[in-house]
C-alpha cells in the first residue's frame, strides 16, 4: 500500500538555525498538509497546499515557516530561525484524489531545538 | 471555528472486553466528516474509522464502531473484544466537507490502556 514518507525521522538543531523537513506524499494525491504535535498535546494544523500554492494556514504558520514543492514528488516545510518552542513532532499528510476526504499521515519527524 | 472535545484523558479496559471513548464537537456546518485516529507509541497517525455527517447509519470497521448522534454533536468510538494491540492514544477529529482539502481539527486525545 502506498505510504507518505518523511525524512529525517529525528532532527536536532540549535536555536536560530534553519531546518527543512522533507516529505514524499502519495503520488496521485493532490492536497498536502503539515501538522505538528508538541509532546503531550493535541495535533495541530499548520498548513495545506494545493496546486502549488498554500490553500489554508493556521495562526501558528507565521513568517518563520514556508512550504514548497520543489519537484514533482517532494513537499518540504522550512523553519527559518528555529525557537525552543518549535520542538515537536511534525507530520506530513496527503489526501486522496476526488473526494480529498481521507488523510494519510507520514510517520513524522521529531524536531528537537536546543 | 470548530472545536473537538475528548473529556476522557485516560481509559482502561480488560482484554476481550468492550470500551467506549467519548467525543463531542461544535460546529455550525451541516456537512462534515468525523474521524477516529489511533496513535501508538511509534506516534504514527493511523485512521481507524470515519463517518460522513449526512449518513445516519453508524460506521463500523471490524471490531470498531461509532455512535454518531448528530443533534447532540456526539461521536463515540466503541472497541469490542479489546486486544493488547489496541493500546494507544486515540484522537477524534473533525473535517468540513464544505471546503475541499480543509483542515482536520483534533481533540485532546484519550490514552487507552488494555490490561491482560
Amino acid at each position: 500500500e502506498p505510504e507518505v514518507t518523511q525524512t529525517p525521522s529525528h532532527q536536532v538543531t540549535q536555536m536560530g538555525q534553519e531546518v527543512i523537513l522533507r516529505c514524499v506524499p502519495i503520488s496521485n494525491h493532490l492536497y498536502f498538509y503539515w501538522y505538528r504535535q508538541i509532546l503531550g498535546q493535541k495535533v495541530e494544523f499548520l498548513v495545506s497546499f494545493y496546486n502549488n500554492e498554500i490553500s489554508e494556514k493556521s495562526e501558528i504558520f507565521d513568517d518563520q515557516f514556508s512550504v514548497e514543492r520543489p519537484d514533482g514528488s517532494n513537499f518540504t516545510l522550512k523553519i527559518r530561525s528555529t525557537k525552543l518552542e518549535d520542538s515537536a513532532m511534525y507530520f506530513c499528510a496527503s489526501s486522496e484524489p476526488i473526494t480529498h476526504e481521507k488523510l494519510f499521515f507520514g510517520s513524522g519527524t521529531q524536531l528537537s531545538v536546543l | 471555528a470548530q472545536t473537538v472535545t475528548q473529556s476522557q484523558p485516560e481509559m482502561s479496559v480488560q482484554e476481550a472486553e468492550t470500551v467506549t471513548l467519548s467525543c463531542t464537537y461544535d460546529t455550525s456546518e451541516s456537512d462534515y466528516y468525523l474521524f477516529w485516529y489511533k496513535q501508538p507509541p511509534s506516534r504514527q497517525m493511523i485512521l481507524v474509522i470515519r463517518q460522513e455527517a449526512y449518513k445516519q447509519q453508524n460506521a463500523t470497521e471490524n471490531r470498531f464502531s461509532v455512535n454518531f448522534q448528530k443533534a447532540a454533536k456526539s461521536f463515540s468510538l466503541k472497541i469490542s473484544d479489546s486486544q493488547l494491540g489496541d493500546a494507544a492514544m486515540y484522537f477524534c477529529a473533525y473535517r468540513s466537507a464544505e471546503t475541499s482539502g480543509s483542515r482536520l481539527t483534533f481533540g485532546e486525545g484519550t490514552q487507552l490502556t488494555v490490561n491482560p
